[in-house]
């Protein structure tokens, strides 16, 4: 059974930063891209960023680049998201999700995404 | 602002069916894969469609994915109460270097 368990998520102040990790099990980790993709309360989906399977293509939303890193750890199936200079426009659901396709240059979609976690911007 | 278009809202009586448009451009939806998630409240979203018109185990062939240019449609018939979500589709743009979604479709069965 295929399960992403997303975990880091809490209460930030303004202008801090916050690292989100995602566990995977269930599938060949190292076999798809991984993707990161947000909610606001109420509103609706918004991807964050996207890395293959090799780490070799990353790609990020313009609303985060230059703030936002993610990153990969294939020997332990883990999808990470660093998050720095955190603003009330990034206070949302982040989910980790996993691509049908190895490579970010071809994305069929996302088959199987995490329970998500809470990421709230306040002082 | 998403690239691509949905309508708000969608209705139908129990057994019709409903279609949802996902209007999008050349960059997008003309040119890469489609996929539609469905999204019930406080859970997290679950894909319907992926490579345009592949539905994954267990999703019931009730569902269908088309396209026709630069948009793209879901199709739901035999509607169920157990249908009302919000759907959303959503695409890799290739000018932006980005997935994008859908503005989002709340379906309510009369």
């Amino acid at each position: 059974e295929v399960q992403l368990v997303e975990s880091g998520g809490g209460l930030v102040q303004p202008g801090r930063s916050l690292r989100l990790s995602c566990a995977a099990s269930g599938f060949t980790f190292d076999d798809y891209a991984m993707h990161w993709v947000r909610q606001a309360p109420g509103k609706g989906l918004e991807w964050v960023s996207g890395i293959s399977w090799n780490s070799g293509s990353i790609a990020y939303a313009d609303s985060v680049k230059g703030r936002f890193t993610i990153s990969r750890d294939n020997a332990n199936n883990s999808l990470s998201l660093q998050m720095n200079s955190l603003g009330a426009e990034d206070m949302a659901f982040y989910y980790c999700a996993k691509d049908v396709s190895p490579t970010i240059l071809v994305v069929g979609g996302f088959d199987f995404w995490g329970q998500g976690t809470l990421v709230t911007v306040s002082s | 602002q998403s690239v691509l278009t949905q309508p708000p809202s969608v209705s139908a009586a129990p057994g019709q069916k409903v279609t949802i448009s996902c209007s999008g451009g050349s960059s997008n939806i003309g040119k890469n894969y489609v996929a539609w998630y469905q999204q019930t409240p406080g859970t997290a979203p679950k894909v319907l469609i992926h490579d345009s018109n592949k539905r994954p185990s267990g999703i019931p062939d009730r569902f269908s994915g088309s396209e026709s240019g630069s948009s793209a449609t879901l199709g739901i018939t035999g509607l169920q109460t157990g249908d009302e979500a919000d759907y959303y589709c959503g695409t890799w743009d290739s000018s932006l270097s980005a997935y994008v979604f859908g503005t989002g479709t709340k379906v309510t069965v009369l």
